[in-house]
């Protein structure tokens, strides 16, 4: 079976440039969850999405983040305009079943905004 | 504010030894508690859970303890074996947001 599919693996951009990251979740999952990795403040959780609606937005860090999840099998983190402090890796979670909290991650996307 | 600790950055242990790592919490309505291995350049993979019913669960060499009235819970390698060598993170659910709250990961390395 396939696992959490993220898209690209590494994005290497300039400061102000838009930013895409890209999530497919693993079928049948109804729950899905951006997270962002940095050495200062570890895993945390940017956003998730239940039957693809947002639930919790509130660790999205300003307007300048936005999340989309239009079906079932994709979502989209998008960063406009790009900062350097918004280098991180960022990674996308599915969950079968939100009670039980059982996250699947994906590999991750590695981005640097020089 | 931090819900889940781990106070331990790091932590080494011979092969063949046994590797306890620790996670304390604080929010008592946590309910469900989960144990990530991660590889570099790799997302976590799950390892590990327990039901706050619980104060034990044993999967091969992994074994998770909760201790409820201490808001700790630990995870015991046995034997470790080098390629357990990785970043441990624990996690909390449950509480009135529901979400997945991490602690900030144990770097275990096993030496040959």
């Amino acid at each position: 079976d396939a696992g959490v599919i993220q898209s690209p693996r590494h994005e290497v951009t300039e400061m102000g440039q838009e930013v895409t990251l890209r999530c497919k979740p693993i079928s049948g999952h109804n729950s899905l969850f951006w997270y962002r990795q940095t050495m200062m403040r570890g895993l945390e959780l940017l956003i998730y999405f239940n039957n693809n609606v947002p639930i919790d937005d509130s660790g999205m860090p300003e307007d300048r983040f936005s999340a989309k999840m239009p079906n079932a099998s994709f979502s989209t983190l998008k960063i406009q305009p790009s900062e350097p402090r918004d280098s991180a890796v960022y990674f996308c979670a599915s969950s079968r079943d939100l009670a039980t909290g059982t996250q699947y991650f994906g590999p991750g996307t590695r981005l640097l905004v020089l | 504010d931090q819900q889940v600790k781990q106070n331990s950055p790091s932590l080494s242990v011979q092969e063949g030894r046994i590797s306890i790592l620790n996670c304390d919490y604080t929010n008592s309505m946590f309910d469900y508690f989960l144990w990530y291995k991660k590889y570099p350049a790799e997302g976590p993979t799950f390892l590990i859970s327990i039901s706050s019913i619980k104060d034990k669960n044993e999967d091969g060499r992994f074994t998770v303890f909760l201790n409820k009235s201490a808001k700790h819970l630990s995870l015991h390698i046995v034997p470790s074996q080098p390629g357990d060598s990785a970043v441990y993170f624990c996690a909390a659910n449950g509480g009135a947001t529901n979400k997945l709250i991490f602690g900030t990961g144990t770097l275990l390395a096993v030496q040959p």
